[in-house]
């Protein structure tokens, strides 16, 4: 049990499907992140929310669209997506969002585009 | 451009033996270093850590060393077991980076064979 929890864990979704990841995490943490992981590429960070605010957008698609209602929740809405879109991806908490705050991680949630 | 870098793919080791992994980076502003394990169908899970002042950290069975001159740490398992079998990530953190998340590298599969 690592404390930070991701629903679902496999999700499979049509191009024109709007569907949404949920995060939840229980380690008092103040920190959440979205991270993608697709074959043969690093972890990429897709947002993260400090306190509930979103302090990084790294140039992601505005077909990815996160939201962050408490310190404990954090969920990326999904809509019109494309088949490269297709990955692992990962949610993680972490007290602070500095990086020796080390970043605990859910089991992530794989989603299929088709 | 890749910041981090595991060059290694894969590394296939025997039981008993010593498993050493490796990491570049490109960043001379990254203070903090840290590796992560992962296991198929798991996020990945805190390993160990480095700060950029110290050249050597020990947790049990796992040391990771830094040498900042060369911008290059390593990770050795020894003595590696089966159970070490997993991905592992190399993640950096530094003041140049917004908010100073993590970095990560692009993972090396670990097989320690019996």
């Amino acid at each position: 049990e690592t404390g930070v929890t991701q629903t679902p864990r496999h999700l499979v979704m049509g191009m024109t499907n709007k569907k949404s990841l949920k995060c939840e995490q229980h380690l008092g943490h103040n920190a959440m992140y979205w991270y993608k992981q697709s074959a043969k590429k690093p972890l990429e960070l897709m947002f993260v929310y400090s306190l509930e605010e979103r302090v990084e957008n790294n140039s992601v698609p505005s077909r990815f669209s996160p939201e962050c209602p408490n310190s404990s929740h954090l969920f990326l809405h999904l809509h019109t997506l494309q088949p490269e879109d297709s990955a692992l991806y990962l949610c993680a908490s972490s007290q602070g969002i500095r990086g020796w705050n080390e970043a605990f991680f859910g089991q992530g949630t794989r989603l299929t585009v088709v | 451009d890749q910041q981090v870098k595991q060059n290694s793919p894969s590394l296939s080791v025997q039981e008993g033996r010593i498993s050493i992994l490796n990491c570049d980076y490109t960043n001379s502003m990254f203070d903090y270093f840290l590796w992560y394990k992962k296991y198929p169908a798991e996020g990945p899970t805190f390993l160990i850590s480095i700060s950029s002042i110290k050249d050597k950290n020990e947790d049990g069975r796992f040391t990771v060393f830094l040498n900042k001159s060369a911008k290059h740490l390593s990770l050795h398992i020894v003595p590696s077991q089966p159970g070490d079998s997993a991905v592992y990530f190399c993640a950096a953190s530094g003041y140049n980076n917004a908010g100073n998340m993590l970095t990560f590298g692009g993972g090396t599969r670990l097989m320690v064979k019996p």
